[in-house]
């Protein structure tokens, strides 16, 4: 199974901040990389794919970088509505995997 | 307009047999461009993957479920279905259903809004 690993687990940044959260998969996983946002009491929210891709409808200040093992995805300037856990999730090979999750709580 | 719309029973004692729907509404589940999967989230976990379905009947099942589980659809519904067998309390989660996109690397795109299963006796 391809493992992925995100950090932080968690993080607290104010409003206007520019948060940044990594995703290491075990293997490489061509660009077969999404970013899915978690909110209690919610189903998952797609926010990028294919590694940078941004979803239609997802806020410009998501993006998403990488390549190889490492990937990144930023918020350039965090909003009160960006509060949640935030995974990364491989669709390379199966079985498909999530990170264990990244909670950005606002300051 | 796509939507996904899980339901199940709720409450489940444990060794019985979890049986979740999702209907599907705005895409028929034959079309080509899609898979359909389950998804679960356990209290205070993290998502996992469970199962993928194809229109052809093509399956992908988590190794860790594999000998409990199968999914399956009702075309004539337009819903698909998963069923759990033997379930303990590491079942209990929310789960739901989702909408896979194969002319965009398998994307995620559209949710159910979860179902939640608890499984006690």
């Amino acid at each position: 199974d391809i493992q992925m690993t995100q950090s932080p687990s968690s993080l607290s940044a104010s409003v206007g901040d520019r948060v940044t959260v990594t995703c290491r998969t075990s293997q490489t996983i061509d660009n077969y990389l999404s970013w899915y946002q978690k909110k209690p009491g919610k189903a998952p929210k797609l926010l990028i794919f294919g590694i940078s891709n941004l979803q239609t409808g997802v806020p410009s200040r998501f993006s998403g970088s990488g390549s190889g093992t490492d990937f990144t995805l930023s918020i350039s300037s965090l909003q009160p509505e960006d509060f949640g856990t935030y995974y990364c999730q491989q669709s390379y090979s199966l079985p498909w995997t999530f990170g264990q999750g990244t909670k950005v709580e606002i300051k | 307009q796509v939507q996904l719309q899980e339901s199940g029973p709720g409450l489940v004692k444990p060794s019985e047999t979890l049986s979740l729907t999702c209907t599907v509404s705005g895409v028929s589940i034959t079309s080509d461009d899609y898979f359909w999967g389950w998804v679960r989230q356990p209290p205070g976990k993290g998502l996992e993957w469970i199962a993928t379905f194809y229109y052809s009947g093509d399956t992908h099942y988590n190794p860790s479920l594999k000998s409990r589980l199968s999914i399956s659809a009702d075309t004539s519904k337009n819903h698909l279905s998963l069923i759990l067998t033997s379930v303990t309390a590491a079942d209990t989660a929310v789960y739901y259903c989702a909408r896979l996109d194969t002319a965009a690397l398998l994307r995620m795109d559209v949710w159910g809004q979860g179902t939640t299963v608890t499984v006690s006796s």
